[in-house]
């Protein structure tokens, strides 16, 4: 049974601070990993897709980075603000249409 | 584009009643999947449709449940007689044709469920 992680469940940080978290993944059958900005009462919102081992992506003050070989994925956020606050919701491609979900880190950022 | 439109938005309805979810893909999209979001499974797939022709329904929970997409526009998820074990929130997403799973997926805002 394929499993994607994420880690932490939750954590709340201050307004300025910079945070990272994790995505856990199957290191074989490896298509695509996909993040995704889920805010409360909204559908999830595409941030990034990675694909090669090594990718680094950037949206303003976001940033992920991709270890296919080790199955792993890292979001960072420098300089958190209020508007941040959601849930980030990776998920895993094993196949053009098979995505398995994580259960998400629920980021507060405290004003 | 609107995006994904789904309806209803809250749906309340009692056991043993028939359930039908509508979908409204992005258009020029290909691909469309319907999941099923729970606090004990998360998002879990529950069919996907490509070419508006279904390709594999294997997470559909059992026979109560159906869908069909008739259109490129239009997709229904059918839940016939409904249980209160069915009660959660339903998303239906659409992506474009060609790139396959590093295409984007776009969620629809989804629907409650509730079923008393």
């Amino acid at each position: 049974i394929l499993n994607v992680e994420q880690s932490p469940q939750s954590l709340h940080v201050q307004e300025g601070d910079s945070t990272n978290f994790t995505c856990s993944f199957p290191s074989s059958n490896f298509y695509a990993l996909h993040w995704y900005r889920w805010e409360t009462a909204k559908s999830p919102e595409a941030l990034f897709v990675m694909t090669l081992n090594g990718d680094e992506k950037k949206k303003g003050r976001i940033s992920a980075t991709l270890n296919t070989k080790e199955g792993y994925s890292y979001l960072y956020i420098k300089g958190s603000q209020p508007e941040d606050s959601a849930t980030y919701l990776c998920a895993f491609a094993s196949g053009t249409y098979k995505y398995i979900f994580g259960t998400g880190t629920r980021l507060k950022v405290l004003a | 584009d609107a995006g994904v439109i789904q309806s209803p938005r809250h749906e309340v309805t009692e056991m043993g009643q028939e359930v039908t979810l509508r979908c409204k893909p992005i258009s020029g999209h290909n691909s469309l999947f319907w999941y099923r979001q729970t606090m004990m499974r998360g998002l879990e797939l529950l069919i996907y449709f490509n070419n508006n022709v279904p390709i594999d329904d294997s997470g559909m929970p059992e026979d109560r449940f159906s869908a069909k997409m008739p259109n490129a526009s239009f997709s229904t998820l059918k839940i016939q007689p409904s249980e209160p074990r069915d009660s959660a929130v339903y998303f239906c997403a659409s992506r474009p044709g060609g790139g396959g799973a590093t295409d984007t997926q776009y969620f629809g805002p989804g629907t409650r469920l509730t079923v008393l």
